[in-house]
């Protein structure tokens, strides 16, 4: 059964200290992305990476880091430089044929800062 | 920066009532189309793309959606809503390979 896997669901983290959300697809996708999610922005993307050992910042890449050491993997660590990042997260993946091709998304990860 | 821009926050309807939701985007050039679905509960999921071809696209569900070059918009529509429709609906545009945008979204309740 294919698809995108996040964990944890849910995530609760005291002011100060790094938390690391995991992303695993089996779709053998090459490209894979960070979104975060808040109320009435839609998603903005943290990361993208098209291949292992890559990744580019997106719009909103400051207080968090990525890496892509396997092509099934990518996970996102929010730093403690983030200054809110209570949020919703969402990982996805596409083929990379150089055009934009359909993403496809996990079931997200929410973080609550406490 | 290349933006996408969807002009109802919230809406309300009743069944069988008919919906247009509105995208814009500000991209002048060759895009790529999208529309996304948030069910409550559930993962983001492809409702219907344009790439190229008939402007007029048909999706999952009996969601269509116009590309109209002129106007820089790709509008959802569906003729008559179900109580199951109840979601959060997400236009989508991509620019290039990996710069995708989205929209803020829209929430749409679907009244019984």
């Amino acid at each position: 059964d294919g698809g995108i896997t996040q964990s944890p669901k849910y995530l609760f983290r005291k002011e100060g200290q790094n938390v690391t959300l995991s992303c695993e697809q089996n779709l053998n996708h090459d490209a894979m992305y960070w979104y975060r999610q808040d109320p009435g922005q839609g998603l903005r993307l943290i990361y993208y990476s098209q291949i292992v050992n890559d990744f580019q910042k997106g719009d909103i890449a400051e207080g968090y880091s990525v890496s892509r050491e396997k092509k099934e993997s990518f996970p996102l660590t929010v730093t403690s430089a983030q200054k809110n990042p209570t949020a919703f997260y969402l990982c996805a993946s596409s083929t990379f044929s150089g055009r934009a091709n359909e993403q496809f998304f996990g079931p997200g990860t929410r973080l609550t800062v406490l | 920066a290349q933006s996408v821009s969807q002009h109802n926050h919230h809406v309300i309807l009743s069944e069988a009532a008919s919906l247009e939701l509105g995208c814009n985007y500000s991209y002048g050039g060759t895009v790529n189309l999208f529309w996304y679905v948030q069910y409550p509960g559930q993962h983001l999921q492809l409702l219907l793309k344009y790439f190229s071809g008939d402007p007029l696209v048909k999706g999952i569900k009996g969601f269509e959606a116009e590309f109209i070059k002129s106007k820089f918009s790709f509008n959802l529509r569906k003729p008559s809503v179900q109580w199951s429709d109840t979601a959060e609906y997400f236009c989508a545009v991509s620019y290039n390979n990996n710069d995708m945008r989205f929209g803020a979204g829209t929430r749409l309740t679907v009244k019984p």
